[in-house]
């Protein structure tokens, strides 16, 4: 496709049900990360694929929280048992994996848990 | 650790001067850097980005940023501010490694005033 796209754009979920958020990055591009955006603020790193494996995935904050990629391509964030401290804008990227290439974002999905 | 900071949370500037927002960054080996910006409601763009050679590099809407590596610094910066530039700004480097993450820093939010 010609950028990254998110969906959904929006999310309301009641606090104990599972969200499932999707990113189909940009063809080709075989990098593809996890962002967390609180309220405008900064980008908290959740989890980092090359291909198909996640070498980092050191910033998933609990074991609700689990992403998958297959087919080196559509990538899918699952958070489970929601909390409101899980409401935000969760922004998906995808770049080359050659590292001086910049990353190209998605317009994020923006969750919130009631 | 490797990391990227930007010591200010907000610069606020008169249209028409110019405007500097600053970014220091510590990784091993030498890093890619990057700038992006995100307007209100939308997802990050990318700016420009330092990969070797020319110390001055330019990139969209006017904005340039200077590396140097003895300060350890990429600041942006533009000789002239629109008041359309107010927006929230991000360093961001990404270390020589193959396999690696995006490092952001907090955000620097910069306003213009007319």
């Amino acid at each position: 496709g010609a950028g990254v796209s998110q969906s959904p754009s929006n999310k309301v979920t009641e606090k104990g049900k599972d969200v499932e958020l999707r990113c189909d990055p940009i063809s080709g591009h075989t990098a593809l990360y996890w962002y967390r955006q609180s309220l405008g603020q900064g980008l908290e790193f959740l989890i980092y694929f090359q291909g198909n494996s996640a070498p980092d995935k050191s910033g998933l904050p609990s074991d609700r929280f689990s992403a998958e990629r297959t087919g080196g391509s559509v990538s899918t964030l699952t958070i489970q048992r929601t909390q409101q401290e899980d409401s935000a804008v969760y922004l998906c990227a995808s770049s080359l994996e050659v590292p001086n290439t910049e990353a190209f974002f998605g317009q994020g999905t923006r969750l919130t848990v009631v | 650790a490797q990391s990227v900071a930007q010591p200010e949370d907000q610069v606020n500037v008169a249209e028409g001067n110019p405007l500097t927002v600053k970014c220091t960054y510590s990784v091993s080996g030498n890093p890619y850097l990057f700038w992006y910006v995100q307007y209100p409601n939308r997802g990050l763009q990318f700016l420009l980005k330092y990969i070797t050679g020319d110390n001055l590099v330019k990139g969209s809407y006017g904005f340039e940023a200077e590396f140097n590596k003895s300060q350890t610094s990429f600041h942006l910066k533009k000789p002239s501010a629109l008041v359309s530039d107010s927006a929230l700004y991000f360093c961001a480097v990404r270390p020589y490694s193959s396999a690696s993450k995006i490092i952001f820093g907090s955000g620097t939010r910069l306003s213009i005033r007319p």
